[in-house]
């Protein structure tokens, strides 16, 4: 395993359009999060997953979208009826619940762009 | 909430030189981790250096060091002896250690590396 992978690594839609990113962390990893990085700026929490439980949803994630982790394993995060306020770089990282070092490890990441 | 400031936007070092990176942050925890994360262009953010608040020791990691003050809230990062390779973005953030361990970005600064 060499790391957090995502899919796509990029994908443009039209609005009104739902697309779907997917995460798989690094296999040990217990702990999964999603971010959202626009341009020039720092990442910002949408939401994190220990095993398939989702703990913590961010007031930024809107109800059109929603982020699943079914078998505790990968995630998927989809965007329905994408807005072009949608375009970014969407981030997933991995972690390991009760590391002494508090360290996340990110994927690449997904960049949307809406027309 | 806690909140992470980097005030600077962009800094340029020569090569071989030295530069340091701001970072202040606002928590109310005593305990809690620090990191510099960098961000290469288009690619994945990886860690350079990690402080705990209850060490008073500053952190060192080859040719990147931090200066953390904790009664200011205080985080720089120093790197010396700089490289081309250094060039990117670079993130401050905080992670409390209990169980809401989601990591608090800064805005970013960018790092250009003069040859």
């Amino acid at each position: 395993d060499t790391g957090v992978s995502q899919d796509p690594r990029h994908k443009i839609t039209k609005r009104g359009q739902n697309v779907t990113f997917r995460c798989d962390p690094i296999s040990e990893h217990n702990r999964l999060y999603w971010y959202r990085q626009t341009l020039g700026q720092g990442p910002e929490f949408l939401t994190y997953f220990q095993n398939e439980a989702q703990l913590e949803k961010s007031r930024l994630l809107s109800d059109r979208f929603s982020a699943e982790r079914p078998k505790g394993s990968f995630s998927t995060l989809e965007i329905q009826r994408t807005e072009q306020g949608d375009s970014a770089m969407y981030l997933c990282a991995s972690s390991l619940h009760n590391a002494n070092t508090g360290e996340l490890f990110f994927g690449e990441g997904s960049r949307l762009t809406v027309l | 909430a806690q909140t992470v400031t980097q005030s600077q936007p962009e800094m340029s070092v020569q090569e071989a030189e030295t530069v340091t990176l701001s970072c202040t942050y606002d928590t109310s925890e005593s305990d809690y981790y620090l990191f510099w994360y960098k961000q290469p262009p288009s690619r994945q953010m990886i860690l350079v250096i990690r402080q705990e608040a209850y060490k008073q020791q500053n952190a060192t990691e080859n040719r990147f060091s931090v200066n953390f003050q904790k009664a200011a809230k205080s985080f720089s990062l120093k790197i010396s002896d700089s490289q081309l390779g250094d060039a990117a973005m670079y993130f401050c953030a905080y992670r409390d250690t209990g169980a809401n361990s989601k990591l608090t970005f800064g805005k970013g600064i960018t790092l250009s590396v003069r040859p």
